[in-house]
């Protein structure tokens, strides 16, 4: 099966700051990829799809890259509300899926 | 715009099976390709995919919980189901429902969560 490892678990950063995770994959996953992001006692809302596609809504701030194996999120000038949880799942048709342990984005 | 709600009891003794249901409301489902899927994530953990059925009738479970887990989507697509047997105490978690376009690499629906608790 194939595990996602995501880093930094913790994420210190400033309002304005551009911020990136990452998650690496065990075994190529093509470009099927997603990262959410997760507030307090709220459900993960997904943010971007196929590893680089932005979801409707989502701000411009927030963008994706990467392919087979090794994937980035990154958040240009971080916004007070970017304060949050980051997830990134993989949807390779030839293992279960699974989501990576998680980066939490605090406040430097 | 599609919304769906998890329901089900929220507190489940130990041995015995827990039993959700996901409602589908504000959209029509019918003619779509989808992955109706379930989620859970522990108190203060991360996310765990349990698993999901494919509209081909195919299905997905999370190898650490396959022998205990059932998927099942109702014939009107306006609901599914999890059924989950021989709960423990680690099963406790909020337990998320969310449905998956076809190929659209994480796009879909995803439901508020409802925490489920496994005591006696």
């Amino acid at each position: 099966d194939i595990q996602v490892i995501q880093s930094p678990s913790i994420l210190s950063a400033s309002v304005g700051d551009r911020v990136t995770v990452t998650c690496r994959a065990s075994q190529s996953v093509d470009t099927w990829l997603a990262w959410y992001q997760q507030k307090p006692g709220k459900a993960p809302k997904v943010l971007i799809y196929r590893s680089s596609g932005l979801v409707s809504g989502v701000p411009s701030r927030f963008s994706g890259s990467g392919s087979g194996t090794e994937f980035t999120l990154t958040i240009s000038n971080l916004q007070p509300e970017d304060f949050a949880t980051y997830f990134c799942q993989h949807f390779s048709a030839t293992s279960p899926w699974t989501f990576g342990q998680g980066t939490k984005v605090e406040t430097k | 715009q599609v919304q769906l709600q998890e329901s089900g009891p929220g507190l489940v003794k130990p041995s015995e099976t827990l039993s959700l249901t996901c409602t589908v409301s504000g959209g029509s489902l019918i003619g779509g390709d989808f992955h109706w899927s379930w989620i859970r994530q522990p108190p203060g953990k991360g996310l765990e995919w349990i698993g999901q059925v494919y509209d081909t009738g195919r299905d997905n479970y999370n190898p650490s919980l396959q022998s205990r887990i059932t998927i099942s989507v109702d014939s009107s697509r306006d609901r599914f189901s999890l059924s989950l047997r021989s709960a423990t105490a680690a099963d406790t978690a909020v337990y998320y429902c969310a449905i998956y376009f076809a190929g659209g690499g994480g796009r879909g629906y995803w439901g508020q969560g409802t925490l489920v608790t496994v005591s006696s």
